[in-house]
């Protein structure tokens, strides 16, 4: 089975921009977190979806947005690139809400603001 | 709030060696899950091993092994026989018991040294 897919794997934008990174989770799993791990620091939880509802959210501005369609894929949104949103963002998928089950996580995707 | 903390930046160990990386925690919840992830270059996150607050044994999973201390919010990692591939970053993190809100710590960097 394919473990957790993101796409794309780099992305360079500039400062204002908007960006969409997108997760697809393993099969069977309902559950999708994301995270923003800046370089040289542990990641930092950005969302929870389970069902195609936000069941947790951390402690990010509202310029970050997520949502989880019918198939449990996921998109997160980042409006008005700021310099300080250039991170590895990763996804993380489990059966049910993560903690309870184990998170599997995907490469990441590479984001530069210029 | 919830916090982890990882007091060592980087670690090395010489093969074969046992090494023990060191976490705390607070938080004012009773039950929670802690977790050590390992991070290799390639950056994909893997899971190392799970432990539930209510459970007093210390969980194992081959090599690697916890020291639980609730009382103490300590929850170490140990290492047995290290192996060249278990050089990483490795990281701490908690979850509250519904599972909406995970946190890391900032790493440990472990070289292992043929």
């Amino acid at each position: 089975d394919a473990g957790v897919t993101q796409s794309p794997t780099h992305l360079i934008k500039t400062r204002g921009q908007h960006v969409t990174l997108r997760c697809s989770p393993i099969s069977g799993h309902k559950s999708v977190s994301w995270y923003q791990q800046v370089l040289g620091q542990g990641p930092q939880f950005i969302f929870q979806y389970y069902e195609k509802e936000e069941r947790g959210r951390g402690n990010f501005p509202d310029r970050f947005s997520a949502r989880q369609f019918p198939n449990y894929s996921s998109e997160l949104n980042v409006n008005a690139l700021l310099l300080g949103d250039s991170a590895l963002y990763l996804c993380a998928s489990s059966l049910v809400l993560a903690g309870r089950n184990e998170q599997f996580f995907g490469p990441g995707t590479r984001l530069t603001v210029l | 709030a919830q916090t982890v903390t990882q007091s060592q930046p980087e670690m090395s160990v010489q093969e074969a060696e046992t090494v023990t990386l060191s976490c705390t925690y607070d938080t004012s919840e009773s039950n929670y899950y802690l977790f050590w992830y390992k991070q290799p270059p390639s950056r994909q996150m893997i899971l190392v091993i799970r432990q539930e607050a209510y459970k007093q044994q210390n969980a194992t999973e081959n090599r690697f092994s916890v020291n639980f201390q609730k009382a103490a919010k300590s929850f170490s990692l140990k290492i047995s026989d290290s192996q060249l591939g278990d050089t990483a970053m490795y990281f701490c993190a908690f979850t509250t018991q519904t599972g909406n809100q995970f946190y890391f710590g900032t790493g440990t960097s472990l070289t292992v040294i043929p």
